[in-house]
């Protein structure tokens, strides 16, 4: 079993549809972060989070440390919001990056 | 915001040959960089953490004569993959830290590597 489990793999929506993305991991973690990867592979930090829930924009991510699973919220989604998302806890002391979520957004 | 940049972005080389990658802060200076390797359709793997004036740790797997890092200053750390070979082939990519710790990554474009 993987030490991190993104669900769904593969997403694909309409335009203006609320897309959320779920993160399950296994180990003991001290913080969580949600990573954007565009098709030409470039990486961007969406949040990094301990516990709750952070928002920026139309974004939305939250934590529950207890249950080790994690959130990521899309509201409005626009075909600009394709890309990979990854979710990657920090563990004792490097990242584990789950395969991503692959969405996909239509106009 | 913090940027990072890798230069090339993208390279192709014959078997056998080295290539060397660059990685810099640009508006910081970073005590920890990360160096990722990423397959396709795959996760993000973490190869090494190199801080400045010192020697990098690599991760179990990683070949250190092999991949050779080298963090000379806090804003340029380069990855050079030695006789580099097809299975070599693969998305590298940076990341720097400017406290020292893993929590705060800024992560760089990334380089495409074909090896031939």
């Amino acid at each position: 079993k993987n030490e991190v489990e993104q669900s769904p793999q593969n997403l694909t929506a309409q335009e203006g549809e609320f897309i959320t993305i779920n993160c399950s991991y296994s180990v003991g973690i001290s913080a969580l972060h949600w990573l954007q990867q565009h098709p030409g592979g470039g990486i961007v930090s969406l949040f990094m989070l301990s516990s709750g829930k952070k928002k920026h924009g139309r974004l939305i991510a939250t934590i529950n440390i207890q249950e080790k699973h994690s959130s990521l919220h899309i509201t409005a989604s626009h075909p600009r919001d394709s890309a990979v998302y990854i979710c990657a806890p920090l563990g004792t002391y490097k990242y584990i990056f789950g395969t991503g979520t692959r969405l996909k957004v239509l106009a | 915001g913090a940027v990072v940049s890798q230069h090339p972005s993208w390279v192709i080389c014959k078997s056998g040959t080295s290539v060397k990658i660059e990685c810099r802060s640009l508006d910081f200076q970073a005590t920890t960089m990360f160096w990722y390797r990423q397959f396709p359709k795959q996760s993000l793997m973490l190869m090494a953490t190199s801080n400045e004036g010192s020697k990098a740790t690599y991760e179990q797997g990683v070949e250190k004569d092999k991949f050779l890092i080298n963090h000379a200053s806090l804003t340029l750390s380069t990855l050079t993959v030695t006789s580099a070979h097809p299975e070599d082939s693969s998305f590298y990519i940076c990341s720097a830290s400017v406290e020292g710790g893993q929590e705060t990554q800024y992560f760089g474009p990334g380089t495409r590597l074909l090896v031939l």
